[in-house]
């Protein structure tokens, strides 16, 4: 069975400081992991894969195999960063996404 | 263009009715999948439809069932609903199906069991 665990219902931090949105994942095989993002109102949409090793509005995020983790990471928080954030899974071959329960981060001015 | 549609955006029906649910996709898109999000279990993966085919099916009773027509248009039906069932249903589609490449969601269909 595949599990993805955010301990975090909600984080707070201040404008300008780091950020760091923890993912912990369960999966026999190689798993492919996402973040996904919803702002106030908006749709949820894809922010970043790991397989792209990409670096979106600023975040990034490293898959550790030996910890299985996903976390999400940004040096200086921004205010627009405030929004609900999803750790999801989907395992080789498969069509499905197995979500976390999100972590909501508020970014205070 | 344009993004995945849903319809409606709300809807309120009494237990033991039946709904069905329409998702629109992008123009092109043919896989098309369908999650539940509830404040308590969260995102829930219901099922995924490519070229009318069901490939994934999430652990669902029966009562909740899909389809998908050659336009790549899908519809989702609940049936003897349970006040358990209210929820946001989201539909999500891709080229293909592969996570790698995308999936784009609709705002979702607010399901109220009354």
């Amino acid at each position: 069975a595949q599990r993805v665990t955010q301990p975090e219902k909600l984080l707070s931090v201040f404008k300008g400081a780091p950020v760091e949105l923890k993912c912990n994942y369960s999966y026999s095989g190689s798993p492919e992991l996402f973040w996904y993002v919803q702002y106030s109102r908006q749709r949820l949409q894809l922010l970043l894969r790991h397989i792209s090793r990409e670096s979106i509005k600023g975040f990034t995020a490293d898959l550790n195999k030996g910890e299985t983790s996903f976390h999400l990471k940004k040096p200086f928080a921004q205010e627009e960063d405030s929004a609900m954030y999803y750790c999801a899974l989907s395992g080789a071959g498969s069509y499905q996404l197995t979500f976390g329960k999100g972590t909501k981060l508020s970014v205070i001015p | 263009k344009a993004g995945v549609t849903q319809t409606p955006r709300y809807l309120i029906k009494t237990r033991g009715q039946q709904v069905t649910l329409s998702c629109s996709p992008i123009s092109g898109h043919r896989s098309v999948s369908w999650y539940q999000q509830t404040p308590g279990q969260g995102l829930q993966f219901l099922f995924e439809y490519f070229s009318e085919t069901q490939r994934n099916k999430g652990n669902f009773p029966g009562r909740f069932s899909g389809r998908q027509f050659s336009n790549s248009r899908s519809e989702m039906n609940v049936s003897t609903l349970e006040l358990g069932d209210s929820a946001l249903y989201l539909c999500a589609s891709s080229l293909s199906g592969d996570h790698n490449y995308g999936y784009t969601f609709g705002s979702g269909t607010r399901l109220t069991v009354v």
